[in-house]
């Protein structure tokens, strides 16, 4: 059974880095079946916004409207992959949440989810 | 980027209510749809994807349909269970987007 498993620190000053991990277990990062691995955020009360998505080789697919601020990378040795977004503000409090990116070509949706982690920023 | 709207943004239904929602794409997205289920403190779960596929271990009162612009979620007898916020995810294109969510509640 696939679990993902998001850590990081829940505190996070204005204009400094927020950084994730998404430890998975149960497949390998680089499995036949699961090999796109994305992030996804809910601000406290909202809906959901897509992050981005990592490929287990590297390859990245960022939502245009943080793409200067976010970085994915994927680590197979440890089976993580893991977010950074730079110069945070209070907008990007949220729920952060880890997830298997199932389907092909269009057809892709989200299967497996991590609990989710609160990231608050704040002085 | 495309514009997932859903309707309506709230309901309120008892036990055994049929119940439809409603997700409207802001231009034709085939059949790349998705519904999530989502309750309070918890992470979403993957209910129907690519328009009208049950996902594995879904109970079958969940049905989904539609293509191009317009599409529709269906449970055809409500549980306790089902009391939770439903969000469809369009995957057409990027950037991936979500409706804003419909918050079903107990009569």
């Amino acid at each position: 059974q696939l679990q993902l498993q998001e850590s990081g620190p829940g505190l996070v000053k204005p204009s400094e880095t927020l950084s994730l991990t998404c430890t998975v277990s149960g497949v390998p990062i680089s499995s036949n079946t699961y090999y796109y691995w994305g992030w996804i955020r809910q601000p406290p009360g909202k809906g959901l916004e897509w992050i981005g998505t990592i490929y287990y080789s590297g390859s990245t697919y960022y939502n245009p409207s943080l793409k200067s601020r976010v970085t994915l990378f994927v680590d197979t040795s440890k089976n993580q992959f893991s977010l950074e977004l730079s110069s945070v503000t209070a907008a990007d409090t949220a729920v952060y949440y880890c997830a298997s990116q199932a389907g092909f070509g269009s057809g892709i949706y989200f299967d497996y989810w991590g609990q989710g982690t609160l990231v608050t920023v704040s002085s | 980027d495309i514009q997932m709207t859903q309707s309506p943004s709230s309901l309120s239904a008892s036990v055994g209510d049929r119940v439809t929602i409603t997700c409207r794409a802001s231009q034709s997205i085939s059949s790349y749809l998705s519904w999530y289920q989502q309750k309070p403190g918890k992470a979403p779960n993957l209910l129907i994807y690519t328009a009208s596929s049950l996902q594995s271990g879904v109970p079958s009162r969940f049905s989904g349909s539609g293509s191009g612009t317009d599409f529709t979620l269906t449970i055809s007898s409500l549980q306790p269970e089902d009391f939770a916020t439903y969000y469809c995810q369009q995957s057409y294109s990027t950037p991936l987007t979500f409706g804003g969510g419909t918050k079903v509640e107990i009569k």
